[in-house]
């Protein structure tokens, strides 16, 4: 199994804190990416990253940034957290697959609730 | 515009039941489309993708081009096949991104 590893698992914080939350891998994958999970919509990407200091947003990322300083490490923050942002956020990272397209492989999900 | 949809939130159907989970999709080219299953409390994880052409836990799926659909089957569900199921399209784009419906919760009575 790939090795990959959200945190923090839970957070509980009040509107308009800085909110950090770290996805790390052990394989070098090339490709990590930052999707929220809220019921009936789904999971929705946020940003992605294709290499390091290489991010690009993806179709909800208003009020989110991220950065990729290293390969095995990417962080998402919310600047000033709303209520809106309260949701489970899943890091995944893409499987160079055999043939056709690769899997992605997702992390364990951080659970944020902004008070 | 690249787009999933699963018109289903919840099916319910009792064990030994078939089971069908409907996903369309809308992309102009040829797409390359995966089921996820999430379990309580679990991560996501791959369960099929069309071009490998597998089942996997005796769900299948196949891709109808002329419907744009992609539906998951089993002909006789079980209870542990309880989940959150999402389907997924990669339409290649820069950076390999999978677009996902909204998801379909599956609920096997006994």
């Amino acid at each position: 199994d790939a090795g990959i590893t959200q945190s923090p698992r839970h957070k509980v914080t009040e509107t308009g804190t800085p909110v950090t939350l770290r996805c790390h891998q052990t394989e070098n994958h090339r490709y990590m990416y930052w999707y929220r999970q809220d019921p009936g919509h789904g999971l929705r990407l946020i940003h992605y990253s294709y290499g390091v200091k290489d991010t690009d947003k993806g179709e909800v990322s208003d009020g989110y940034s991220v950065s990729r300083s290293k390969t095995e490490d990417f962080l998402l923050t919310l600047e000033s957290a709303t209520s809106s942002q309260t949701s489970v956020y899943f890091c995944a990272i893409r499987i160079p697959g055999l043939a056709g397209a690769g899997e992605l492989f997702f992390g364990e999900g951080s659970r944020l609730t902004v008070l | 515009a690249q787009r999933v949809t699963q018109p289903e939130k919840l099916l319910s159907v009792f064990k030994g039941a078939p089971v069908e989970l409907k996903c369309n999709y809308s992309y102009s080219g040829s797409p390359e489309l995966f089921w996820y299953v999430q379990y309580s409390r679990q991560r996501l994880q791959l369960l099929l993708r069309h071009i490998s052409r597998e089942s996997i836990k005796g769900f299948t799926a196949d891709l109808n081009k002329g419907e744009t659909s992609f539906h998951l089957k089993k002909p006789f569900a079980q209870e542990e096949d309880s989940a959150m199921y999402y389907c997924a399209l990669d339409a290649g784009n820069q950076g390999g991104k999978l677009i996902f419906g909204q998801g379909t919760e599956l609920s096997v009575k006994p």
